[in-house]
């Protein structure tokens, strides 16, 4: 069965701190995998997407590598702010289709 | 702003009913993702318009059904509502040239949050 499991669940750091969400899959045939942020009660927005071939992408602060031989993926927020508390979530989709599968997120809580 | 646009954004309804919820793409994207997040989870794949026709579709039943619009609107129908049905729905666009996998950016809109009482 396709999974998409995140840990930790819920994470609270300090502002200014670095902090590292963790994704493990187990979808195959793999296309992509995906980050995104989602702020309460808003809709999810995209940090960074990855093919096979690529094991690190990044936007700003953020940072997202992939190991596609462990089928694992993480999510580094460098210097973190108040702006950044919000659920990340991470999104693996099924190659040859349109199928994606999202794991529950990790919910980040940041205090000043 | 994502450019994607959802209607209503809090609903209320009762069990038996029957709800629609619309979504309007950004401009020039001709595929429109619709997904279930219940409190607290990730959102789950419902069903997929490309093109004005559904070409993907995850463990839903018939009674969620949708359509996409010649201008790529696009709405969610869901008949005989049950309690469980309470969640968040998502809609995402995207431009695809195949209508197949995502493998460039979706866009959300912010939702429609779903009551079944």
């Amino acid at each position: 069965k396709n999974q998409v499991e995140q840990s930790p669940q819920s994470l609270i750091i300090l502002e200014g701190k670095n902090c590292t969400l963790q994704c493990n899959y187990t979808v195959s045939p793999f296309s992509n995998l995906r980050w995104y942020k989602q702020d309460t009660g808003r809709g999810p927005v995209s940090l960074t997407i990855m093919t096979f071939s690529e094991n690190t992408k990044s936007n700003g602060r953020y940072t997202a590598t992939l190991d596609a031989d462990t089928k694992q993926s993480s999510l580094h927020i460098t210097a973190s702010q108040l702006s950044d508390s919000a659920s990340y979530i991470c999104v693996v989709s099924e190659g040859g289709g349109f199928k994606t599968i999202f794991g529950a997120g990790t919910r980040l809580f940041v205090k000043a | 702003e994502t450019g994607v646009t959802q209607s209503p954004t809090h609903l209320i309804k009762t069990r038996g009913q029957q709800v629609t919820l619309r979504c309007s793409s950004q401009s020039g994207h001709n595929t429109v993702s619709w997904y279930q997040q219940a409190l607290g989870q990730g959102p789950q794949f419902i069903f997929q318009y490309y093109r004005e026709e559904e070409n993907g579709r995850g463990n839903f039943p018939p009674r969620f059904s949708g359509l996409q619009f010649p201008n790529y609107s696009s709405e969610l129908n869901v008949n005989a509502l049950e309690l469980d049905d309470s969640a968040l729905y998502l809609c995402a666009s995207r431009l695809s040239v195949s209508g197949g996998e995502p493998k460039n950016i979706q866009y959300f809109g912010a939702g429609t949050r779903l009551s079944v009482l």
